[in-house]
């Protein structure tokens, strides 16, 4: 059965250092997301991608935050500046087609990767 | 943002027991979905709702989306070990999904 994988599994970096999550989506998916859960707390949207572009992005994605989609297969988070309260797991999730009301109705299934246990230091 | 109210917080349950928890916004969702997620791992989708009053089974899941749009409710019947973990609910909107503090089910022999 497809599946979103992300690498690495586990970052560890330093305060101030940059970073990139990379995750690979479901090969026929169109969108793909990411999300953090502070440990112990709710997964957070972060971010929406769909035809190379932003579709949406939370208050969370803030000017250290950057999306990129490389290549035909990769998908990847960049944190510019890592500060301390970045420190989280980060999940990469994929969705097909858009279904239901146009417009309106417009998350679908999301399916996500097993995610990048980020330590800042 | 929105914000979901996920209920109980944790359930302690003996094995075959029925389960069920649920989830309210102040906030119409278009789409309502259930996740579970295991230690250290990704939350993996159970069961995703799109019509108001639906009610989709899978399996020994069972969830509804409901009428007003602004909640949902997933059961879980004749508990299993496997079970344990900690369920969210998640409403699918204008912000991407919001999801819910998590339901920790935990089992007891």
């Amino acid at each position: 059965e497809p599946e979103v994988t992300q690498t690495p599994s586990h970052q560890v970096t330093q305060m101030g250092q940059e970073v990139i999550l990379r995750c690979v989506p479901i090969s026929n998916h169109l969108y793909f997301y990411w999300y953090r859960q502070i440990l112990g707390q709710k997964v957070e949207f972060l971010v929406s991608f769909y035809n190379n572009e932003i579709s949406e992005k939370s208050e969370i994605f803030d000017d250290q935050f950057s999306v990129e989609r490389p290549d035909g297969s990769n998908f990847t988070l960049k944190i510019r500046s890592t500060k301390l309260e970045d420190s989280a797991m980060y999940f990469c999730a994929s969705s097909d087609t858009r279904k239901g009301r146009p417009a309106v109705d417009y998350y679908y299934e999301q399916y996500f990767g097993p995610g990048t246990r980020l330590t800042v230091t | 943002g929105q914000q979901l109210n996920q209920s109980p917080q944790s359930m302690f349950i003996q094995e075959g027991e029925d389960v069920s928890m649920n989830c309210t916004s102040s906030s119409i969702f278009n789409t309502w979905l259930w996740y579970k997620q295991d230690p250290g791992e990704g939350p993996v989708l159970l069961i995703a709702l799109y019509k108001a009053g639906e009610l989709t089974s899978n399996g020994r899941l069972t969830a509804q989306f409901g009428i007003t749009r602004k909640d949902s409710f997933l059961n879980i019947s004749a508990s299993i070990p496997s079970d344990v973990g900690i369920y969210f609910c998640a409403g699918g909107g204008a912000d991407g999904l919001t999801f819910g503090k998590g339901t920790h089910l935990i089992i007891q022999p």
